[in-house]
């Protein structure tokens, strides 16, 4: 069946710092989505990436969908403390439900 | 706003018994989901439901059972809870079939003893 995987698993930076995780799936997506979940919280959709080699940013937040439709980028420019939390990709191969990877746990020291 | 609410933030049961685990979306969505959560290993799909009284199996449905009676409800059923189940489940909610944003609930924070 279709897999998602992320890296790093976990990421400690200092604040001020960049930061990227990396998401790639096991079978080409019909779709991509980012969630954000703050350290005792929910999963909170970030964003939806769809078409091939897709760029969107959102203030510090940039995400990228490859040109083939198997792997997708999330990078934050200048962290805050506020970035902290765990970051998830959920790709859709077509016509199948969405897989959720394992996640990045970002601690940003300030 | 969308609102996902479920029946509970903590709950500890004992081997055997039976659980349920409620969820209540306003939003008039047709899909719910029912996840958990552990250290590691992300989201998994237990159940899903795309419409009321249907439902289908996630990744992982064994020891598991779902009922959808409305469209605004979903319940997770641990017919006899065991202690790898101990862990947070999340249900979740979307408007369309497959591909559309998913809104969570708070989560179940599930100790099996």
């Amino acid at each position: 069946g279709q897999q998602v995987m992320q890296i790093p698993q976990y990421q400690h930076v200092q604040e001020g710092e960049d930061f990227t995780t990396y998401c790639n799936s096991s079978t080409t997506l019909s779709n991509i989505q980012w969630y954000k979940q703050r350290p005792g919280g929910h999963p909170v959709f970030l964003i939806q990436l769809v078409k091939s080699g897709e760029v969107k940013k959102q203030k510090r937040l940039t995400f990228q969908f490859g040109e083939a439709k198997k792997n997708s980028s999330l990078h934050i420019t200048a962290t805050q403390t506020t970035d902290v939390g765990t970051y998830f990709c959920a790709g859709n191969g077509y016509g199948q439900n969405f897989v959720f990877g394992p996640g990045t746990r970002l601690s940003v020291l300030p | 706003d969308v609102k996902v609410t479920q029946s509970s933030r903590y709950l500890v049961k004992r081997t055997g018994e039976k659980v349920f685990l409620e969820c209540v979306q306003d939003m008039d969505h047709e899909n719910m989901f029912w996840y958990r959560q552990d250290p590691g290993l992300g989201l998994r799909l237990i159940y899903f439901s795309y419409d009321v009284k249907m439902k289908e199996k996630g990744d992982i449905p064994e020891g598991y059972s779902v009922s959808r009676e409305k469209k605004e409800r979903f319940s997770l059923i641990l017919e006899s809870a065991s202690t790898n189940q101990t862990s947070m489940y999340l249900c979740a909610s979307s408007f369309g079939r497959r591909g559309d944003t998913q809104y969570f609930g708070p989560g179940t924070r599930l100790t099996v003893l």
